[in-house]
């Protein structure tokens, strides 16, 4: 079935940093893809998406381009603040009727002012 | 925008005791809810799909007479572990799918639970 394997944290970062968490997605087709974002206290809130290769989601100031010939899913920023200290996953859809998304394991950003 | 409420957001008990975790759509409804689990340096296990009004469809290896799902409303999931163990012991998170919203899926902020 559909998984997605994330590099695992924590990655520290000082202030307006450079940001890669890397994604790579094994699928069948050429699913949506997406970033979701996890603040402390809160509920994963979606952060950006793709859907279909070649594309580009972006938010906040985070990126990520869908690239199907790498199978991956790179999330970038490039310049963190404080208050990018999350967590964040990345999900693509599974292989049930219903479409839940599977997710990885999540990466720990802690930004350093 | 919408939100997902989740309760409680931490909780301790005893082995052996069964314990709720509720999940609601605050300013929509849904039909479909989902429950996931999360071991730590994990990734979010799907448990179990929530049907309002129909019995909830598990995931493999997943024990549906120690998760009790209840969908009773359009507004409302409830998840219960069933005479409890330090097994049990992880961050529980539900999702709501909003179809108004181009089924756009919304979190709860997740349960942690941990049986001594």
């Amino acid at each position: 079935g559909n998984s997605v394997t994330q590099m695992e944290g924590p990655v520290t970062l000082s202030e307006e940093a450079f940001l890669t968490i890397n994604c790579t997605y094994t699928a069948t087709g050429y699913p949506s893809l997406f970033w979701y974002v996890q603040y402390p206290g809160e509920g994963l809130q979606l952060l950006l998406k793709a859907t279909k290769a070649d594309d580009k989601g972006s938010n906040k100031g985070f990126e990520a381009t869908y690239r199907k010939e790498t199978t991956s899913f790179h999330l970038e920023k490039g310049s963190v603040q404080v208050s990018d200290s999350a967590v964040y996953f990345c999900a693509l859809p599974g292989n049930s009727g219903n479409t839940p998304l599977v997710f990885g394991k999540g990466t720990r950003l802690s930004v350093i002012a | 925008g919408a939100v997902v409420s989740q309760h409680p957001s931490r909780v301790i008990c005893k082995s052996g005791t069964s314990v709720k975790i509720e999940c609601r759509s605050l300013d929509f409804q849904a039909t479909t809810m989902f429950w996931y689990r999360q071991f730590p340096k994990q990734s979010l296990m799907l448990m179990a799909t929530s049907n309002e009004g129909s019995k909830a469809t598990y995931e493999q290896g997943v024990e549906k007479d120690k998760f009790l799902i209840n969908h009773a409303s359009l507004t409302l999931s409830t998840l219960t572990v069933t005479s409890a163990h330090p097994e049990d012991s992880s961050f529980y998170i539900c999702s709501a799918r909003d179809l108004q919203r181009g089924e756009k899926l919304f979190f709860g902020s997740g349960t942690q639970l941990s049986v001594l």
